[in-house]
């Protein structure tokens, strides 16, 4: 089975700040590969997914992601973080086979961005 | 086009007792998921509904089961209550038979087991 880690647990930025989340993922197959958003008191949100072709990806709101397979990587990125963009981010893989094929979620990065 | 429900917003049980816990998928959708999310982690897989039939399962005991119905809604019932199910269960709609594997989540259902 796939498993997703995310490294900052918790992360704080000013306004305007650049913004990289990193996530990586062990599995050996075909991924999808996904970044959801929970913002305060909302449900999960899908921000952007990839599936194939260009690993470079781009989302709602100015989020991107690239997809980098030699690193079993799909870090987030935004070149410039506002105040509403504080939530909890939460990188998902989904394998291709058997019980990989089920979503499977890293533990979340809480966002703050200070005004 | 209306999203995901669930059903209710809050609950708090007694350990031991069981609960169940309801979802209607999004218009259109004919596959359901549902997830544990513990406090201060991300959504674990319990399992998944495709026409009426469970379609995988995660690493859950068998007191945790649930049902589909043929309008696509579904429950997710729970057993012999214990402290630890005390989490957020996140609901979650997708179309299978159109080939995306977006998954539309619900608000979720807050239980507290005590």
């Amino acid at each position: 089975a796939q498993s997703v880690s995310q490294h900052n647990h918790h992360v704080i930025l000013s306004e305007a700040a650049s913004l990289e989340l990193g996530c990586n993922y062990s599995y050996g197959g075909t991924v999808n590969l996904f970044w959801y958003v929970q913002y305060p008191g909302q449900h999960l949100q899908l921000l952007l997914k990839y599936f194939s072709g260009d690993p470079l990806v781009k989302g709602i709101k100015g989020f991107e992601a690239e997809f980098i397979k030699s690193k079993f990587s799909f870090n987030l990125r935004k070149p410039s973080v506002q105040w509403s963009d504080t939530a909890e981010y939460f990188c998902a893989v989904r394998g291709s086979s058997g019980s990989a094929r089920q979503l499977t979620f890293g533990s979340g990065t809480q966002l703050t961005v200070l005004p | 086009e209306t999203g995901v429900t669930q059903s209710p917003t809050h609950l708090i049980k007694t350990r031991g007792q069981q609960v169940t816990l309801r979802c209607s998928s999004q218009s259109g959708h004919n596959t359901v998921s549902w997830y544990q999310q513990a406090l201060g982690q991300g959504p674990q897989f319990i399992f998944q509904y495709y026409r009426e039939e469970e379609n995988g399962r995660g690493n859950f005991p068998p007191r945790f089961s649930g049902l589909q119905f043929p309008n696509y809604s579904s429950e997710l019932n729970v057993n012999a209550l214990e402290l630890d199910d005390s989490a957020l269960y996140l609901c979650a709609s997708s179309s299978r038979d159109r080939g995306s594997y977006e998954q539309y989540f619900g608000p979720g259902t807050r239980l507290t087991v005590t």
